[in-house]
């Protein structure tokens, strides 16, 4: 059972665009993460969001996390071939800190 | 700054076969994951552990097994290795704050023929 779907899968841009990555689910999350993956890479940490219509800013990425905690996007303006990657959320349900990964989204940046 | 050290990094193993995938991290977390990652289908948890001795069955554990001695090490055990254990595997560590996000290995690449 796939808890967070991503979408979209895959996404390929020009350098300049800006581009919206979602993250849904019908489960409701203590906490929700953002990691990029590089290819042969594991992933990394972008952020973490707790509360309920959290908005944080990284730059040029914005994250936010929906107010029912079901919920988050991510947002980059003026995208740059370095954003390329695998953008993966995951949702934390329980008292171990244990992830629910999402799908993925594969997003290309041409220059 | 080591962070999380996987080995071997590639593999390839025949059908029947058994490996253990090695895990350390040097971060004193207490929390310790192992998860594999197949195309298209995000990670799934196989196994976890909490703190030395400590261990429990993620989401698909069937054909492994782990072990947690110490802090910094969790190594992960294929027993008679099938096909299906074909994917990219990704030892992890964290604190137990979920505040805390999860410092990854980079991988190992294991091929069953």
């Amino acid at each position: 059972t796939q808890l967070l779907e991503q979408s979209p899968q895959f996404l390929s841009i020009q350098e300049g665009e800006n581009l919206t990555v979602y993250c849904n689910s019908s489960s409701v999350f203590s906490s929700l993460q953002w990691y990029r993956q590089e290819p042969g890479e594991g992933p990394v940490l972008l952020v973490t969001v707790v509360t309920g219509g959290e908005v944080k800013k990284l730059k040029r990425l914005t994250f936010q996390f929906g107010d029912a905690r079901k919920d988050s996007s991510l947002h980059i303006t003026a995208a740059q071939p370095g954003d390329t990657g695998l953008y993966l959320c995951a949702g934390n349900r329980g008292a171990t800190n244990k992830l629910i990964f999402g799908t993925g989204t594969l997003l290309a940046v041409q220059p | 700054n080591a962070g999380v050290t996987q080995t071997p990094k590639f593999r390839i193993l025949k059908i029947g076969q058994s490996m253990t995938l090695q895990c350390t991290q040097d971060m004193n977390h207490n929390y310790m994951y192992w998860y594999r990652q197949d195309p298209g289908m995000g990670l799934k948890l196989i196994y976890y552990s909490v703190g030395a001795g400590i261990t429990d069955k993620g989401e698909v554990p069937n054909g492994y097994n782990v072990s947690r001695s110490t802090t910094e090490d969790f190594p992960l055990r294929l027993e008679l290795a099938a096909p299906s254990q074909t994917s990219v595997y990704f030892c992890a560590s964290s604190y137990w704050d979920r505040n805390y996000g999860y410092t990854f290995g980079s991988g190992t690449r294991l091929t069953v023929v």
